[in-house]
């Protein structure tokens, strides 16, 4: 059974980069599926897509996030990464990667990971 | 970017009720690419449904979906105790994909 899970810093300063790699375990990032993405939840702007990458690398954005973001893939390490540049409090949220299809369908999420953007 | 409108905002139900979950896209969701998920406090979102009446894996045959257009519903014909939760609607025929703000299905 596929399974996630994001991990990277709890706690970012205001105008620094987040960063944060998923992990995939029970199955390989090439052929389990060929679309793994980035969403995010906070109180005041619920679930929110980031973005999403296909496993040779193709990435593409929310455009509301497109100049800070960038999303990369290692497939040596069944792995893909977001980086979001420029933090804000606005930016304080649980960050969820999952596994998707090409319409951006969310079949398998990581159990979530807590980012706060405080100085 | 569609705007995805949940109605009610909570549900005060009982075991055994069936239950009816709105969502309104402010413009035409063609293909009927209409997701719906299920949260519980602590974890994360569950897919339940896709393409607005095609269940995920694993997922009990009292979830279902329906609708076209605007207008869209996830039913479940008999509540379980492990049922109440947050459910979500989502669409992905425009890019970005957007979520709608929810309904909280709560035991009354």
């Amino acid at each position: 059974q596929l399974q996630l899970q994001e991990s990277g810093p709890g706690l970012v300063k205001p105008s620094e980069t987040l960063s944060l790699t998923c992990t995939v375990s029970g199955g390989s990032i090439t052929t389990s599926s060929k679309y793994w993405g980035w969403i995010r939840q906070s109180p005041g702007k619920g679930l929110q897509w980031i973005g999403s990458i296909f496993s040779g690398g193709t990435t593409y954005y929310n455009p509301s996030l497109k100049s800070r973001v960038t999303i990369s893939i290692d497939t040596s390490k069944n792995q893909f990464s977001l980086k979001l540049s420029s933090v804000t409090a606005a930016d304080t949220a649980v960050y969820y990667c999952a596994r998707q299809n090409y319409y951006v369908v969310l079949h398998d999420w990581g159990q979530g990971t807590t980012v706060t953007v405080s100085s | 970017e569609i705007v995805l409108t949940q109605s009610p905002g909570t549900l005060s139900l009982s075991p055994g009720d069936r239950v009816f979950l709105s969502c309104r896209a402010s413009q035409s969701v063609w293909n009927n690419y209409i997701a719906w998920y299920q949260q519980k406090p602590g974890q994360a979102p569950r897919l339940l449904i896709y393409d607005a009446s095609s269940r995920a894996t694993g997922i009990p045959d009292r979830f279902s979906g329906s609708g076209s257009g605007t207008d869209f519903t996830l039913t479940i014909s008999r509540l379980e105790p492990e049922d109440f939760a947050v459910y979500y609607c989502q669409q992905y025929i425009s890019s970005p994909c957007t979520f709608g703000g929810g309904t909280k299905v709560e035991i009354k």
